[in-house]
């Protein structure tokens, strides 16, 4: 099992350009989170999908910022256009069930100058 | 809304010995779950012990152990024979057993010295 792969693991982009992040949940695994994690406001969730249908986005803090899962084998974050407040940790997270741990990637660290 | 709350932001432990963070959480629900995470200078969120409401037994995991107080809201972490590998960040969270949502607390940075 090789766990929850996030990639790139570094983004640095200037403030205007698209980015976009990357996740390959656990194979198996029916849910798939985003979380935002800064030293304001620590980690917060951003969306979660089950069955790769998006369940809860209340959490995206505005427009710029989308999620898809085209299959479950993979999802996306993209903020289009970046903000220099958008610099944070991005981690993706998968689990199994409903009310079981969720298991993290490494994170995606975004630097928008 | 679930709030959780670590209040000790940074604490600090020899090698070998052992070592309590404390949390506590606000909650009208029944039915819930606990976890306590660990974040090293990796960055890679790696869960440590997990604890279900309705069991009254602390969950233990090797050296890692909760102490549980279900009526206080209370959910410790005990880490006995600590080493240097312990050095982490450690998060708190609340997860509501009918939605997926995990609320994360502030976090502990804890220092293991030798």
């Amino acid at each position: 099992d090789a766990g929850v792969i996030q990639s790139p693991r570094h983004e640095v982009t200037e403030m205007g350009q698209e980015v976009t992040l990357r996740c390959k949940p656990i194979s198996g695994h029916d849910y798939l989170f985003w979380y935002r994690q800064t030293m304001m406001r620590g980690l917060e969730l951003l969306i979660y999908f089950n069955n790769n249908v998006p369940i809860d986005d209340s959490g995206m803090p505005e427009d710029r910022f989308s999620a898809k899962m085209p299959n479950a084998s993979f999802s996306t974050l993209k903020i289009q256009p970046s903000e220099p407040r958008d610099s944070a940790v991005y981690f993706c997270a998968s689990s199994r069930g409903l009310n079981s741990p969720l298991h993290f990637g490494n994170g995606t660290r975004l630097t928008v100058t | 809304a679930q709030t959780v709350t670590q209040s000790q932001p940074e604490m600090s432990v020899q090698e070998a010995e052992t070592v309590t963070l404390s949390c506590t959480y606000d909650t009208s629900e029944s039915n819930y779950y606990l976890f306590w995470y660990k974040q090293p200078p990796s960055r890679q969120m790696i869960l440590v012990i997990r604890q279900e409401a309705y069991k009254q037994q602390n969950a233990t995991e090797n050296r890692f152990s909760v102490n549980f107080q279900k009526a206080a809201k209370s959910f410790s972490l005990k880490i006995s024979d600590s080493q240097l590998g312990d050095t982490a960040m450690y998060f708190c969270a609340f997860l509501r057993g009918s939605a997926r949502q995990l609320t994360f607390g502030s976090g502990t940075q804890l220092t293991v010295l030798p």
